[in-house]
Order: C-alpha cells, then sequence, then structure tokens
C-alpha cells in the first residue's frame, strides 16, 4: 500500500515568510508525528496527534510554530515568519495504535526546507 | 524523560567487516527501543525493533540487535556488511506500555557508516 507522503519535497522562501508542509498518512494509521531534522542532527520531535484526542504539541519550539489535523487524514505543520534557523527537513511519521499498543512509525520522505 | 546516545558519529568499516553501532538509553521503564536507517535522500527506514521478548532481535538487510537492560543499551550489530550499507543510522527509545498517549521517540544524533571496498 502507499506509504506516508509530503509535499512540497523543497521548499525555499524568504525570512519572514508563512510556509505550509503538508502530510498525508498511512490510511487507518490513527497517530501522526512531526519531526524537525536539522542539518547533521538527529530527529526532533515537535508534535503529535492521537485520533481525536488533543495533540502533544510539548516540542514545538515557539508559538511560530502550529500544526493541524482533520480527524484521521492530512495534516498541516504552518510555520510563521519564518526565520534562517527553521531550515531543516520536516519528517513525518504515522503509526497504528491498536489497544493502546503503538505500533513502529513509519517515515514520509521529508519537505527540505530553507530559508534565505 | 528518557534519552538516547550514540556515541559514534562516524564509523568507517571495510565491505564484508563485521560492524557494531552502539545505542545507550536512559528511560525508568521497559522501553520500546528502535533501529531506522536513512540512506541519502530516502526517508528512514525501519530496521527492526524491540518491544519485549527475547533479548536479540532480528531485523531486515541481514541486521541484528541486542537489548542488554544491565547496560541500557541496544546495539546494532551485522556480521558482514556491504557498500549499500553506508547510510545513517538512528537509535531511538519510545516510551513503554505504562505511558499510553506519549508515544513520541527520541533519537540519537545518529551514526554515519561509511563502506570501503
Amino acid at each position: 500500500g502507499a506509504g506516508v507522503s509530503q509535499s512540497p519535497s523543497n521548499k525555499v522562501t524568504e525570512k519572514g515568510k508563512d510556509v505550509e508542509l503538508r502530510c498525508d498518512p498511512i490510511s487507518g494509521h490513527t497517530a501522526l508525528y512531526w519531526y524537525r531534522q536539522r542539518l547533521g542532527q538527529g530527529l526532533e520531535f515537535l508534535i503529535y496527534f492521537q485520533g481525536n484526542s488533543a495533540p502533544d504539541k510539548s516540542g514545538l519550539p515557539s508559538d511560530r510554530f502550529s500544526a493541524e489535523r482533520t480527524g484521521e487524514s492530512v495534516s498541516t505543520l504552518t510555520i510563521q515568519r519564518t526565520q534562517q534557523e527553521d531550515s531543516a527537513v520536516y519528517l513525518c511519521a504515522s503509526s497504528l495504535r491498536d489497544r493502546g499498543y503503538s505500533y513502529e512509525q513509519y517515515f514520509g520522505p521529508g519537505t527540505r526546507l530553507t530559508v534565505t | 524523560a528518557q534519552s538516547v546516545t550514540q556515541p559514534d558519529i562516524h564509523i568507517t568499516v571495510s565491505e564484508g567487516a563485521s560492524l557494531e553501532l552502539r545505542c545507550n538509553y536512559s528511560y525508568g521503564a521497559t522501553p520500546y527501543l528502535f533501529w531506522y536507517v536513512q540512506s541519502p535522500g530516502q526517508g528512514l527506514q525501519l530496521l527492526l525493533k524491540y518491544f519485549s521478548g527475547d533479548t536479540l532481535v532480528q531485523g531486515i538487510k541481514g541486521f541484528e540487535a541486542e537489548f542488554k537492560r544491565s547496560q541500557s543499551s541496544f546495539n546494532l550489530r551485522k556480521p558482514s556488511v556491504h557498500w549499500s550499507d553506508a547510510a545513517e543510522y538512528f537509535c531511538a527509545v519510545g516510551v513503554g506500555v505504562a505511558n499510553f498517549g506519549n508515544e513520541k521517540l527520541t533519537f540519537g544524533t545518529g551514526t554515519r557508516l561509511t563502506i570501503i571496498p
């Protein structure tokens, strides 16, 4: 079946502009995650959605970052007034949560964001 | 909070040689442990995972990892590497079943593997 997809694959924006990144999870996966990967570093957790529960936003680095998810489908990560330090690859992942157990996360190819 | 340490930033091995990538974690309860591989220009792919049971787990591409609770380690091994194994490897820890609703993974900073002929 189809994996996690993300769009755009690359985004170049000017400092101060807003950007929207999209994630389409695997169909049927109830959990969705956003991570950020700066050059040469590991993945940094940003936000986690699980079904209709309130999202875990504990990883969002500032109030310029926000994310939404409609039901168990598409999610959008929005970065307002982008800064150069926002340049990174933004990865989305989804997983199946069954009877309280989360299974492994499947990652999309990422969106490479460059802020000039 | 949980944390993961991958002490080796970069490892170089010869094709056909054995490989061990180190991973140490910090977590108070039974962790979920994962190894992911990221090839250039590719997304992360799950190599293997440990949830419970047998502490030696087998994964894809001939990789295995051993969970050692006493050492808080989950090292990745392969008996004979291939040139196609050159990639970035990430160890990750997730909270166990005692903490539903908080399944985000904490990743190490990665180990870059270079294979020489």
